[in-house]
């Protein structure tokens, strides 16, 4: 199946600093990703959508200028916390579908572990 | 995207049939049903998605009711690597936007 690989995998970061995650299809081109915010024992969140050389859709609730999204090829696309707090302390999911493969699974990344000290 | 309703935590021993019931009562006539699972910290899996027929592949089964109000994920033979959240998503097929809305999901804890 299709690979989405995020980056890093675990990142820790002092507070007031700002930490960029990665999101990258593998083996196809991507016009839309996504990325979820998942607490400890909680169930995921979808934050934003990510468009491809357009901005970002962002959910209820979600500050766009605190995360900041850049989907600049179908490739990639990019999740920057800024001025990160210990309440941003989450972890954070990317997904994607594979539009050519003629089915409907999203494929998710392995998931990048922000820890803000 | 309809609701869908699981138990929070199941246990099932190694070897044996993990059943995970799922019940989605609103779902509507073009709402596929689609399980993905997420082992602790990593990333959520595909399992199976069905519309109404049973469906079968290398990772489980997934039984639909007639009413299609509700579904079964049948793991056939859980192993330990099967301990998981699993989750039950009710949506529309092939949606322009795809994202996905995740209920609470159930704990499976395999046990030897």
């Amino acid at each position: 199946g299709a690979v989405v690989s995020q980056h890093p995998s675990r990142v820790i970061c002092k507070s007031g600093t700002s930490v960029k995650i990665e999101c990258r299809s593998l083996d196809f081109q991507a016009t839309t990703m996504f990325w979820y915010r998942q607490f400890p024992k909680k169930s995921l969140m979808l934050m934003a959508t990510s468009n491809e050389g357009s901005k970002a859709t962002y959910e209820q609730g979600v500050e766009k200028d605190k995360f900041l999204i850049n989907h600049a090829s179908l490739t990639l696309s990019t999740l920057t916390v800024t001025s990160a707090h210990p309440e941003d302390s989450s972890f954070y999911i990317c997904s994607a579908r594979d539009p050519l493969q003629g089915t409907t699974e999203a494929f998710f990344g392995q998931g990048t572990r922000l820890t803000v000290v | 995207d309809a609701k869908t309703t699981q138990p929070p935590s199941m246990d099932c021993a190694e070897g044996r049939a993990a059943n995970l019931p799922c019940n989605h009562s609103t779902i509507s006539g073009n709402e596929y049903v689609y399980w993905y699972r997420q082992i602790h910290s990593q990333g959520p899996q595909y399992i199976i998605h069905g519309l109404k027929n049973n469906e079968t592949n290398e990772m489980a089964s997934l039984i639909i009711t007639e009413d299609r109000k509700s579904s079964t994920l049948i793991l056939p033979h859980a192993t330990l690597r099967d301990t998981a959240v699993y989750y039950c998503i009710v949506r529309v097929f092939n949606n322009a936007g795809n994202m996905l809305t995740f209920g609470g999901g159930t704990r499976l804890m395999v046990k030897p």
